[in-house]
C-alpha cells in the first residue's frame, strides 16, 4: 500500500537548522511530485510548493523562498524538507503530500522553536 | 492569489442529520484544460489531512458516499448526507488550479 513516512520530531533553538524527510513507499516515486504543507498549531493549511521528483526541481510558494530547500534522495524515494536560520514562527507541523490530488500524506513531522 | 472563503466556520450537527459547507473562490477555478481543480478535505483531530472530494466532485477511493461534493467556477459545496460520529474534524476547501495552491480556513465540524 501507498505510505508517506516522515521523520520524528524536533526540538531546535533558534538560528539552528532542521532536515525533515519524507519515505514514499508502494508506488513510483519518480511519478508524482512531492508537496511540502505548514501547519502551524491550532491553524489552516498553508502550502509551501512542490519538488518534480522526476527532474529534482524545486518550486517555493513566495514565503517560503530563501530559507527552506526541498531535495530529494530519489534512489531512496525520499524527498526532504530543510530550513535553515529557525525563528520561533517556523514551529509548526510540516506534512508532506503526494501529488497530484493530495491523496497521501505524511504523518506530519512537529518541528518546536524554542530558545 | 486565490482566496478560499469557507462558511460557516463552525457547525454541530447530531448524528443522521444532512450538512453542507460552502467554498467560495476569489478567481473561477475552472482551468485552460477544462478540469477544476478543487478538492476537500477533513482533518480529524490529531491526524493528517485526509482526501475527500477531488475535480469539485470526484469521490476519492474509500470514502463514504454520503459525501458528495458540487459547484463550478467561484461556487462550491460539500455535502454530508447523514452525519456520522467519526466525520468530526476540520473540513479545508484546497484549489490546485492557480499557483500558488491555497486552502480555505475551514470549518469545523462538532457532533452534537
Amino acid at each position: 500500500q501507498i505510505q508517506l513516512v516522515q521523520s520524528g520530531p524536533e526540538l531546535k533553538k533558534p538560528g539552528e537548522s532542521v532536515k525533515i524527510s519524507c519515505k514514499a513507499s508502494g508506488y513510483t516515486f519518480t511519478d508524482y511530485a512531492m508537496h511540502w504543507v505548514k501547519q502551524a498549531p491550532g491553524k489552516g493549511l498553508k502550502w509551501m510548493g512542490w519538488i518534480n521528483t522526476y527532474t529534482g526541481k524545486p518550486t517555493y510558494a513566495d514565503d517560503f523562498k530563501g530559507r527552506f530547500v526541498f531535495s530529494l534522495e530519489a534512489s531512496a524515494s525520499t524527498a526532504n524538507l530543510q530550513i535553515s536560520n529557525l525563528k520561533n514562527e517556523d514551529t509548526a507541523t510540516y506534512f508532506c503530500a503526494r501529488g497530484n490530488w493530495f491523496a497521501y500524506w505524511g504523518q506530519g513531522t512537529l518541528v518546536t522553536v524554542s530558545s | 492569489d486565490v482566496v478560499l472563503t469557507q462558511t460557516p466556520p463552525t457547525l454541530s450537527a447530531t448524528i443522521g442529520q444532512s450538512v453542507s459547507i460552502s467554498c467560495r473562490s476569489s478567481q473561477s477555478l475552472l482551468d485552460s484544460d477544462g478540469d477544476t481543480y478543487l478538492n476537500w478535505l477533513l482533518q480529524r483531530p490529531g491526524q493528517s489531512p485526509q482526501l475527500l472530494i477531488y475535480s469539485v466532485s470526484n469521490l476519492e477511493s474509500g470514502v463514504p458516499n454520503r459525501f458528495s461534493g458540487s459547484g463550478s467556477e467561484t461556487d462550491f459545496t460539500l455535502k454530508i448526507s447523514g452525519v456520522e460520529a467519526e466525520d468530526l474534524g476540520v473540513y479545508y476547501c484546497m484549489q490546485a488550479t492557480h499557483a500558488p495552491l491555497t486552502f480555505g480556513s475551514g470549518t469545523k465540524l462538532e457532533i452534537k
